[in-house]
């Protein structure tokens, strides 16, 4: 069965600031992979998603994810991080049976 | 085009009462999605439909809860009685199917989610 980590609860940020949230994934073959944003009262947003080809991905909002299989992560990325990307991130995984596994979710604060 | 609707948005109960959840997916999206999300958790999936007919409801805790889609639109999720452990948020969610036609996920949108309260 597939899993998902996302190694910090919680991260602050500076407006300005460069942002990476970690995700690390456990799956046998070759995985589906999604980050989610979640604003309060809102319902999860597809950011972007990996499924094969180019393992830079970019994705809406300005973010952008790396697949590296070697160390099984698909981190997130925003180079430039504004006061409404405050919100909860949730990375997935998808496997063969097309069923979706989430991460616990990593908090972002942005501090002016 | 709106998006999946979900109500209530809030709800409190005791314990031992019944509760159902109702949830509208976008128009055409024949895949509907119940997920559960407790709190600090991702969303974990309860059932996904098919249109009217239940293909996954594995994680689906069938004596207390029950999900219908009678025409295949609409679905609504019950628990009955719900136990101080139901609180959590209760996400649906839709897509045009399950995979596309190159065998890729398709995109599922999600409601904003009915947070119970059980006291």
């Amino acid at each position: 069965a597939q899993s998902v980590t996302q190694p910090d609860i919680h991260i602050t940020v500076s407006e300005g600031a460069s942002l990476e949230l970690r995700c690390n994934y456990s799956y046998g073959a070759t995985p589906y992979l999604f980050w989610y944003v979640q604003s309060p009262g809102q319902g999860l947003q597809l950011l972007l998603k990996y499924f094969s080809g180019d393992t830079l991905v970019q994705g809406i909002k300005g973010f952008e994810a790396e697949f590296k299989r070697s160390q099984s992560s698909f981190n997130l990325r925003k180079p430039s991080v504004h006061w409404s990307d405050a919100a909860e991130y949730f990375c997935a995984v998808g496997s063969n049976d097309y069923k979706l596994s989430f991460g616990a979710g990593t908090t972002v604060t942005v501090r002016a | 085009e709106a998006g999946v609707v979900q109500s209530p948005r809030y709800k409190i109960i005791e314990k031992k009462q019944p509760v159902a959840f109702w949830c509208n997916p976008i128009s055409g999206h024949n895949t509907l999605y119940w997920y559960l999300q407790n709190l600090g958790q991702g969303p974990e999936l309860l059932i996904r439909y098919e249109n009217e007919e239940a293909v996954d409801d594995s994680q689906l805790p069938k004596d207390r809860f029950s999900a219908e889609r009678l025409k295949g639109v609409d679905s609504t999720l019950k628990i009955q009685p719900a136990e101080l452990g139901d609180s959590a948020v209760y996400l649906c969610a839709s897509s045009l199917g399950w995979v596309t036609t190159t065998g890729d996920y398709n995109e599922q949108f999600f409601g904003p989610g009915t947070r119970l309260t059980v006291l």
